[in-house]
């Protein structure tokens, strides 16, 4: 089967850093993307890993081990703007359909 | 500019009815794909196409229909089999095929049941 699992909701202090994850089981593997999606409106793209390692972006990181079916996204000196659900999605190599977690909502507080 | 306009913001649909959602894109891309999104869950594959005149059913086609008659439009039909129409949709798009990139989404149809 196909799973992407996220955590639902986390909680976190402007200023600080915050670490999603993410854990994958799909049928092939063709690369990981993270996006951001406030409230209402639609999903904006973040990053994207197929090779392992880390990929820095600004203030946001993105990890991937694809031995471990596992990557992380990493917020640092959040911002209250930060406060939105970040959603975790692979592309299964074998359908080549982009297969989304349930996302994982942030929010930061003062 | 380039993107992807989606309309209405809004849709309201009776008991019965057909509704059509609108999908635009000016980004030249061969790709589209339209998404439903609930409360508390991802994202999932209503129906795509790959390129004009062709599509393909998602995970939960039934109840829906498309059409892909210009590289530019890819409107959803929401029948009235579909008995539980009310959620977010969102349409998105790439250039498709072995291009391992990106969608780029539209700013969704929020389809409410009168």
């Amino acid at each position: 089967g196909q799973n992407i699992d996220q955590p639902t909701e986390m909680t976190a202090t402007e200023g600080a850093i915050v670490q999603i994850n993410c854990t994958y089981q799909t049928s092939g593997f063709n690369g990981l993307f993270w996006y951001q999606q406030h409230a209402g409106e639609a999903p904006t793209f973040l990053s994207y890993n197929v090779l392992d390692g880390l990929e820095e972006k600004g203030r946001f990181s993105s990890f991937l081990s694809r031995s471990k079916g596992y990557s992380y996204l990493l917020l640092k000196e959040l911002q209250m703007k930060d406060s939105a659900s970040y959603l975790c999605a692979v592309i299964s190599s074998n359908t080549g359909k982009l297969i989304f977690g349930q996302g994982t909502t942030l929010q930061v507080k003062p | 500019d380039g993107g992807i306009t989606q309309s209405p913001k809004y849709l309201f649909r009776k008991e019965g009815q057909n509704v059509t959602l609108s999908c635009e894109q000016n980004l030249n891309h061969d790709a589209m794909y339209w998404y439903r999104q609930d409360p508390g869950q991802g994202l999932r594959l209503i129906y795509y196409s790959q390129i004009v005149n062709d599509f393909q059913k998602g995970d939960i086609a039934e109840g829906y229909s498309v059409s892909r008659e210009k590289k530019e439009s890819f409107p959803l039909t929401v029948t009235s089999a579909q008995k539980n129409p009310t959620a977010f949709y969102l349409c998105a798009s790439n250039r498709g095929g072995a291009y391992q990139e990106t969608q780029y989404f539209g700013p969704g149809t929020r389809l409410l049941v009168l």
